[in-house]
C-alpha cells in the first residue's frame, strides 16, 4: 500500500516552455503533498506544500508565479513550472501522506520527474 | 534556525557494519526519519523514532535520545546495494519535515 505516482519520469523542455508535472496517490487519500526539488549531490529542498482543496504554501524563495501547483482532488497535485529556463533542470519529487493516526506522518514519495530544460 | 546535522561520506567494507550520525536542532520534535536513496531515485522509507531507544528492523536499527538531539542508523551485514545517501530528517512542532543535507554511504568489497 501507499504507493505515489509521479508523471512524466523525465521530460526535456525548450526553454520559456511550460511544463506540467502530476503526482498520485494510488491507493490512498493524501490530504497533505509536498513538492521537492533536488539538484545533483544535494539534499531534498522542500518548494511547497499543499492541502487538498487550498492553496499551496510555497517556502521562501519559491515563486509562486512560476511553480503553480494546484491540490485538486485527494488523489492527485500538479505542478507546472512555467516559462522554464535552464537553471530549473532538476530532480522534482512529491511525497503524500494522509491525516490520522501517528504514522500517517510518514510521507510516501514519489519516484520523481528528473526536467532537463534546454 | 533549524539545524540537521550528518556526516557527507562514509565508506565501508561489505560484510562489516557502519553507524551513521545525525544530530538536530529543530522548534520541536514530532518524530525523526531516516531515508535511503539510491542515485536518481526518490527515497524509500526506513524508520521512524519517536521515543528513546533502539528500533531494530532486520539488518537496520535506528536509535534515538531526544536529550542530546541525536541519532543514529545502524547497517549490519553491509551489501553492495546497501551503497546510497542515508538521509535523516526530523518532524518539527508544525510537523513538516526538516532534511538533513544525506550521508552518502561508500560500499567497497
Amino acid at each position: 500500500g501507499a504507493v505515489v505516482s509521479q508523471h512524466p519520469s523525465w521530460v526535456i523542455c525548450k526553454s520559456g516552455t511550460s511544463v506540467k508535472i502530476e503526482c498520485r496517490s494510488l491507493d490512498f487519500q493524501a490530504t497533505t503533498m509536498f513538492w521537492y526539488r533536488q539538484f545533483p549531490k544535494q539534499s531534498l529542498m522542500l518548494m511547497a506544500t499543499s492541502n487538498e482543496g487550498s492553496k499551496a504554501t510555497y517556502e521562501q524563495g519559491v515563486e509562486k508565479d512560476k511553480f503553480l501547483i494546484n491540490h485538486a482532488s485527494l488523489t492527485l497535485s500538479t505542478l507546472t513550472v512555467t516559462s522554464a529556463h535552464p537553471e530549473d533542470s532538476s530532480f522534482y519529487i512529491c511525497s503524500a501522506r494522509t491525516s490520522g493516526d501517528r504514522f500517517s506522518y510518514e510521507q510516501y514519495f514519489g519516484p520523481g520527474t528528473r526536467l532537463t530544460v534546454t | 534556525g533549524q539545524n540537521i546535522d550528518q556526516p557527507t561520506e562514509m565508506t565501508a567494507t561489505e560484510g562489516a557494519i557502519v553507524q551513521i550520525n545525525c544530530t538536530y536542532q529543530t522548534s520541536g520534535f514530532n518524530g525523526l526519519f531516516w531515508y535511503q536513496q539510491h542515485a536518481g531515485e526518490a527515497p524509500t522509507f526506513l524508520s521512524y523514532n519517536v521515543l528513546d531507544g533502539l528500533e531494530e528492523k532486520g539488518r537496520f536499527s535506528s536509535f534515538l535520545s531526544r536529550s542530546k538531539g541525536y541519532s543514529y542508523l545502524l547497517l549490519k551485514e553491509l551489501q553492495m546495494k546497501d551503497s546510497a545517501s542515508y538521509l535523516c530528517a526530523v518532524m518539527d512542532s508544525n510537523y513538516q519535515l526538516i532534511w538533513g543535507a544525506g550521508t552518502k554511504l561508500i560500499i567497497k568489497p
